[in-house]
């Protein structure tokens, strides 16, 4: 089956601790998103990467920071320095040039503060 | 600034019903306009995608419009079910060099049997 895996689907993080949501994709899609869901708010793009090793800041990268050590993975580190990382985190991919074709998601990791 | 606006945020409507979706854009200068369904606690999925240079796409019981003149595109779904419940999200993509999708809230469907 091809597709977008996400993991874990539930995480839950300690104050001060840093932690890694895990996006795969077997699409061979050249792009990859970062998007965070909130209540009330239209999702908005934390990371984008059009190849390996290249990634662009998108509209809400503070506290945040990704990896493309692969062309299928693009993971996810919630760092400390995200004061309210409480959200539902999509991953998506793409053919081609970032932002220009249909994005296909994954299914989402909800994360949450203890 | 691109803002994406949908109405109503939510609707209620029995099995059977043809139903209308609304999404409205403040800047016409748009690549493309798509349409996605989002179930409770998923991902979403693509439902339509509709290029500028065209008004409208079609898609089995799904039928997406857009009139970038006055800024509105509408999601028409024929014969409701309720399996079509769900949240229906807008997204625009831009013109220019940065083409990021700018998010409409969603209107959350419910059709009941």
């Amino acid at each position: 089956d091809g597709g977008i895996t996400q993991s874990p689907k539930y995480l839950f993080r300690k104050e001060g601790q840093n932690v890694t949501l895990s996006c795969e994709q077997n699409l061979n899609h050249d792009a990859m998103y970062w998007y965070r869901q909130d209540p009330g708010q239209g999702l908005r793009l934390i990371y984008y990467s059009q190849i390996v090793n290249d990634f662009q800041k998108g509209d809400i990268a503070e506290g945040y920071s990704v990896s493309r050590e692969k062309k299928e993975s693009f993971p996810l580190t919630v760092t400390s320095a995200q004061k309210n990382p409480t959200a539902f985190y999509l991953c998506a991919s793409s053919q081609g040039q970032a932002h220009q074709e249909t994005q296909y998601f994954g299914p989402g990791t909800r994360l949450l503060v203890l | 600034k691109q803002e994406v606006t949908q109405i109503p945020a939510a609707l209620s409507v029995p099995e059977g019903e043809n139903l209308v979706l609304n999404c409205s854009f403040t800047d016409s200068a748009i690549y493309n306009l798509q349409w996605f369904r989002q179930d409770p606690g998923k991902g979403l999925t693509s439902l339509l995608l509709i290029q500028s240079s065209q008004r409208e796409q079609t898609s089995g019981r799904l039928n997406a419009s857009l009139d970038k003149s006055s800024g509105r595109s509408t999601l028409y779904i024929a014969a409701s079910q309720p399996g079509d419940s769900a949240t229906y999200l807008c997204a625009v993509r831009r013109t220019g060099n940065n083409r990021k999708l700018i998010w409409g809230l969603g209107t959350s469907l419910a059709v009941n049997p």
